[in-house]
């Protein structure tokens, strides 16, 4: 059973325009969330991420949002760039419980995010 | 580049083959990883070394043994592998330990059984 989830596996949008990626997780345990960005032949890299203390964190152009009450977690581009044209994967940990780190990232299976020029 | 490499960038093996997989970080980090990404399915968590000890095994056939000399290299020694191995296999690592982990990862090792 998957806990975080992606359900979308593919998004395009306008240059210019906001790009929205979802993430849905089950585990009421989670409590840190991250989102990777992947261009192909490349490992995963670390793009933002948010603790379950706040609803909302920015850095520039992209900007996390988490509702814990639904379980859910977005990822606002804006505005989108054709450079922005990579795979994006949210990940979840139960990072506070152990308060010593709990190492063990859950990933979802990725959204393709095309930006059109 | 984020400050985690790995050799080699592509691996083709026969079944019957031995074969290794290297990881290094130059982040000072305690803690190391390896993952499985298969086409389609989400990253799978393999082995977790924090300070040089196997904390996590994500019941892993054996066929895949890890190994982490010092905190800075971290290896995958592969015998006897099938097909169905075939994947991209990814290191990262992290400063474990604080209250927000975040894990940096190489590019990985695209690997092929024959």
């Amino acid at each position: 059973d998957q806990q975080v989830k992606q359900n979308s596996p593919s998004l395009s949008v306008q240059e210019g325009r906001i790009s929205i990626l979802n993430c849905d997780y089950t585990n009421s345990m989670f409590d840190y969330f991250l989102w990777y960005k992947k261009y192909p032949a490349e490992g995963p890299t670390f793009l933002i991420s948010i603790s379950s203390i706040k609803d909302k964190n920015e850095d520039g152009r992209f900007t996390v949002f988490l509702n814990k009450s639904a379980k859910h977690l977005s990822l606002h581009i804006v505005p989108s760039q054709p450079g922005d044209s990579a795979v994006y994967f949210c990940a979840a940990s139960a990072n506070l419980v152990s308060g010593a780190g709990s190492y063990q990232l859950t990933f979802g299976k990725g959204t393709k995010l095309s930006v059109i020029p | 580049e984020t400050g985690v490499t790995q050799t080699p960038r592509h691996l083709v093996m026969g079944m019957t083959n031995k074969k290794s997989l290297k990881c290094e970080q130059h982040l000072g980090h305690n803690a190391m990883y390896w993952y499985k990404q298969s086409a389609k399915k989400p990253l799978e968590l393999m082995f977790v070394y924090n300070f040089k000890e196997q904390t996590e095994n994500n019941s892993v056939p054996s066929r895949f043994s890890p190994e982490c000399p010092n905190s800075s290299h971290l290896f995958l020694h592969l015998h006897t592998l099938q097909p169905e191995d075939s994947a991209l296999y990814l290191c990262a690592s992290s400063q474990a330990g604080l209250a927000l982990d975040t894990q940096y990862f190489g590019p990985g090792t695209r690997l092929t059984v024959l």
